[in-house]
């Protein structure tokens, strides 16, 4: 069985400074892993996704993501957190055993303080 | 494009009442999703549909009937409503049910059971 934990409820970071949301997963075969953003009373945006290849995966809004293997994480990343950054995050994963299904985290609300 | 959409955007029913929610998609998708979304438990799939004429049961079906009434619409109803059943659902459409395929949900609707 798949399955994603994101450990932090609450992240909160100043302008400016870097953020991190953390994501580590299990799964039985290969992992595809994906970053969503929820905006209050909205749908999910899709950021960005892991396939295969680079472990460093860019993705929209200058946010990136680390896949890393022997920790089965997948954290995402930007550089310079902007005040309209904060929303809920939502970290996903399938393998290559799943029947489509696509598995998601509890979320992380995301606080960048001005 | 509109993307995903959904109607209606707000509910509220009596323990017992029937609805459909009723989601469309103009992207061309084969595949479409019924998730349901409560608190601190990230997004549970309901049903999906791989493609045009087919259907599945996700994590949590109980309570539900879905309907893929064509390529572009998936409804999905509720026969007898309970409060267990107070969520926020959202419909999600991805090019094919693949395992790396990106989904792309709608706004969501919002249904409270008395």
């Amino acid at each position: 069985a798949q399955s994603v934990a994101q450990p932090e409820d609450q992240v909160n970071v100043a302008e400016g400074n870097p953020l991190t949301v953390k994501c580590t997963y299990s799964v039985s075969g290969n992992p595809y892993l994906f970053w969503y953003v929820q905006y209050p009373n909205r749908g999910l945006q899709f950021l960005l996704k892991y396939i295969t290849g680079d472990n460093l995966v860019k993705g929209s809004y200058g946010f990136e993501a680390e896949f890393n293997k022997s920790q089965t994480s997948f954290h995402l990343k930007k550089p310079s957190a902007l005040v309209s950054d904060s929303a809920l995050y939502f970290c996903a994963v399938r393998d290559t055993g799943s029947a489509r299904q696509l598995t998601f985290g509890s979320g992380t609300q995301l606080t960048v303080l001005p | 494009n509109a993307g995903v959409t959904q109607t209606p955007k707000f509910q509220v029913l009596k323990t017992g009442q029937s609805m459909t929610l009723q989601c469309a998609q103009d992207m061309n998708h084969n595949s479409m999703y019924w998730y349901r979304q409560d608190p601190g438990m990230g997004l549970r799939l309901i049903y999906y549909s791989a493609s045009e004429g087919t259907t599945d049961k996700g994590e949590v079906p109980n309570g539900y009937n879905v309907s893929r009434l064509n390529k572009r619409e998936f409804s999905l109803r509720l026969e007898s409503a309970a409060p267990s059943q107070t969520s926020v659902y959202f419909c999600a459409s991805s090019a094919i049910a693949g395992h790396t395929d990106t989904q792309y949900f709608g706004p969501g609707t919002r249904l409270t059971v008395l």
